[in-house]
């Protein structure tokens, strides 16, 4: 059984760009929620998506947005990078929306 | 809401020494707990989760948890640290269903476990 998988590994950008990292769900998972893992920090919730639909989000600005396709597969986008911005990307699946969540590796993004 | 706290960023033991990480949580609704573990540059590995059944809770690696309800608290130990246990450990909560933060998880701050020989 595949895990969760998560692209790039890593990513630099500059400030003002805009990225676009991907997510592959575990299999039979239909739910993924993407959280934002500063430096030193804790992961924060930034969005759910639920069949293909956003299902929650958390304190993000709209510039954060995401999109799930029909095989449960995920993006994030990210527009007008800032230097804030740069963290760990985690994506995690799970098989329903209050379910166990299952984390991928992660996205590094350097925003310079 | 939900909250996470975990006391002490940085906890320090000898290799052999009991573990103890601390985590308090504040819900609004019965939550469901869990302990990750994080090594360096990976993703969040679930070591154990609480979700009502028994309050003592065991995981892998010989980790284990007590839920108490009266203490809000969901502290993780293991009685013999191994230097393979270095790592940053994280408490999390969520809502069970029904509830309306979608599942999301809340983490606490992490705590950084260092295992001396």
């Amino acid at each position: 059984e595949t895990g969760v998988t998560q692209s790039p590994t890593h990513l630099i950008k500059t400030r003002g760009q805009q990225v676009t990292l991907r997510c592959s769900s575990q299999s039979g998972h239909n739910t993924v929620s993407w959280y934002q893992q500063a430096l030193g920090q804790g992961p924060q919730f930034i969005f759910q998506y639920y069949r293909e639909e956003e299902n929650g989000r958390g304190n993000f600005p709209p510039r954060f947005s995401g999109l799930q396709f029909p095989n449960y597969s995920s993006e994030l986008n990210v527009n007008a990078l800032e230097l804030d911005d740069s963290a760990l990307y985690l994506c995690a699946s799970s098989p329903g929306t209050y379910n166990e969540q299952f984390f991928g590796p992660g996205t590094r993004l350097t925003v310079l | 809401a939900q909250s996470v706290t975990q006391l002490g960023s940085h906890v320090s033991v000898s290799e052999g020494a009991l573990v103890l990480l601390r985590c308090n949580y504040s819900s609004s609704v019965p939550p469901y707990l869990f302990w990750y573990v994080q090594y360096p540059n990976q993703g969040l590995q679930l070591l154990l989760k609480y979700t009502s059944a028994a309050t003592l809770v065991k995981g892998i690696n010989g980790f284990e948890a007590e839920f108490k309800k009266s203490e809000t608290s969901f502290h993780l130990t293991k009685p013999s640290a191994h230097m393979s246990d270095a790592a940053e450990y994280f408490c999390a909560v969520s809502e069970r269903a029904g509830g309306t933060s979608y599942g999301k998880l809340t983490f606490g701050q992490g705590t950084i476990l260092t295992v001396h020989p």
